[in-house]
């Protein structure tokens, strides 16, 4: 299974726009890229999900490059509610691998007023 | 709105106690999981099981055991505490293809 590497920490502003990049140099063919978010004293809240180019929701946009060696969550007009922990995550869900994905540290996001 | 639901939030017992934590999601999820979280450590699998009556030993099994007698209850059992299973417990399911893993909110364990 593909191991991650994100930044610990980040710090952002109200309002700006924050890009969180993962790498994922041994991620395999049938690898999707799966983003979690996680509150204090809460379990992680699944975001967003993708496999190649670009991928949009309500919440994030998920940018993978052609060689899907890292990827990138963007998170627009953050607010201080976006504080959290951010999680990459790398796994063939489909085989039933689900399980086995790894939970690194994460990237603990601090937005301030 | 996929639930899964931990029965207790906090919880305190005893070294040498047996302790059943219990999940309950309400989706009809194949796949159930156990985690645990300390600090520095992140998420660690305990085990996880695909079916009714399976189950598979994730990266720290040791001290614990599970139960899944029906689809939707995955029980975790600690046969007898000891302070260093004092942590934050978080239950997870999905369905077997393409979905993401949902979390329960997790229960806080303390053995003294």
């Amino acid at each position: 299974l593909a191991k991650t590497t994100q930044p610990i920490s980040m710090d952002s502003y109200e309002g700006q726009e924050v890009n969180i990049t993962c790498s994922h140099n041994n991620i395999a063919t049938n690898d999707y890229i799966t983003w979690y978010q996680q509150f204090p004293s809460q379990g992680p809240r699944f975001i967003i999900q993708g496999y190649k180019t670009k991928v949009t929701n309500e919440v994030a946009s998920l940018f993978i490059p052609a060689d899907r060696k890292s990827s990138t969550l963007s998170l627009p007009r953050v607010s201080l509610s976006d504080t959290a922990v951010y999680y990459c995550l790398v796994g063939d869900f489909g085989s039933g691998n689900t399980g086995k994905l790894i939970f690194g540290q994460g990237t603990t996001l601090q937005v301030k007023p | 709105d996929v639930k899964v639901t931990q029965s207790s939030r906090y919880l305190v017992k005893r070294t040498g106690e047996k302790v059943f934590l219990e999940c309950v999601q309400d989706m009809d999820h194949e796949n159930m999981f156990w985690y645990r979280q300390d600090p520095g450590l992140g998420l660690r699998l305990i085990y996880f099981s695909y079916d009714v009556k399976m189950k598979e030993k994730g990266d720290i099994p040791e001290g614990y055991s599970v139960s899944r007698e029906k689809k939707e209850r995955f029980s975790l059992i600690l046969e007898s505490a000891s302070t260093n299973q004092t942590s934050m417990y978080l239950c997870a399911s999905s369905s077997f293809r393409d979905s993401p893993l949902h979390f329960g909110n997790g229960t806080r364990l303390t053995v003294t």
